[in-house]
């Protein structure tokens, strides 16, 4: 397994505002994830966050509302954008570790935001 | 697209009872099976896998069983206990992500 550090584990943020959550791994992966966890509701993936190019979003989420990065193999960040209270939610980053068989992937904490 | 289907819950069960929590699911091809288990204010956990048809999963007792004929991943276990209270999802692997179930909850009493 590996250690997965997201940073805040949780924020209260104003309407408008924008924040960045930080992913750290601990172990070589070779793909990272951003879902998000509604209130009472299942994972839903918004994207696969690529090593030095643009992430790849799924349907329904868009850049300029969740832009990320990821600089190198083991560090990736989410900002979640001009936020309203819709896009309170636990935001989860998610690893595939290199050598790693059956396809599982790995959980952060995850970050729970509210948005007033 | 690939899915997976599981039971509404919440579930409630004393302890010691069997636990079923069904799973199907909609996928081109035979894709791994997975169930994670959320519990009370921590992160997501693998909880079991299966990588191929009639593959059996298991771990902490839970097991589940990779059914092609009826694309069905149920989760069972013998004798649950109040420490096995949680979330638990239903996922199969599409692409390299992994698609999840809206998850059932757990709520086993003493």
């Amino acid at each position: 397994s590996a250690v997965i550090s997201q940073k805040p584990s949780r924020d209260i943020c104003q309407r408008g505002t924008s924040l960045t959550i930080q992913c750290q791994v601990d172990s070589q992966v070779t793909m990272m994830f951003w879902y998000r966890q509604q209130p009472g509701q299942s994972l839903t993936l918004i994207a696969t966050a690529n090593q030095g190019s643009e992430a790849t979003y799924e349907s329904g989420f868009v850049i300029d509302k969740f832009p990320i990065s990821r600089p190198n193999l083991t560090f990736s960040t989410l900002t979640v954008s001009n936020m309203s209270p819709e896009d309170s939610s636990i935001y989860l980053c998610s690893v595939k570790l290199a050598g790693g068989q059956g396809g599982e992937l790995f959980f952060g904490e995850g970050s729970r935001l509210t948005v007033l | 697209g690939d899915s997976v289907t599981q039971m509404e819950g919440p579930v409630t069960l004393s302890e010691e009872a069997f636990l079923t929590i069904n799973c199907t699911y909609t996928a081109t091809g035979y894709p791994s099976l997975f169930w994670y288990v959320q519990y009370p204010g921590e992160g997501l956990q693998l909880l079991l896998k299966a990588t191929k048809a009639d593959d059996k999963g298991s771990n902490k007792g839970f097991e589940a069983t990779y059914r092609k004929e009826t694309t069905s991943f149920h989760l069972e276990k013998g004798s649950v206990q109040v420490s096995d209270s949680a979330v638990y999802f239903c996922a199969l692997r599409s692409g390299y992500a992994l698609n999840f179930g809206k998850g059932t909850s757990l709520l086993v009493t003493p």
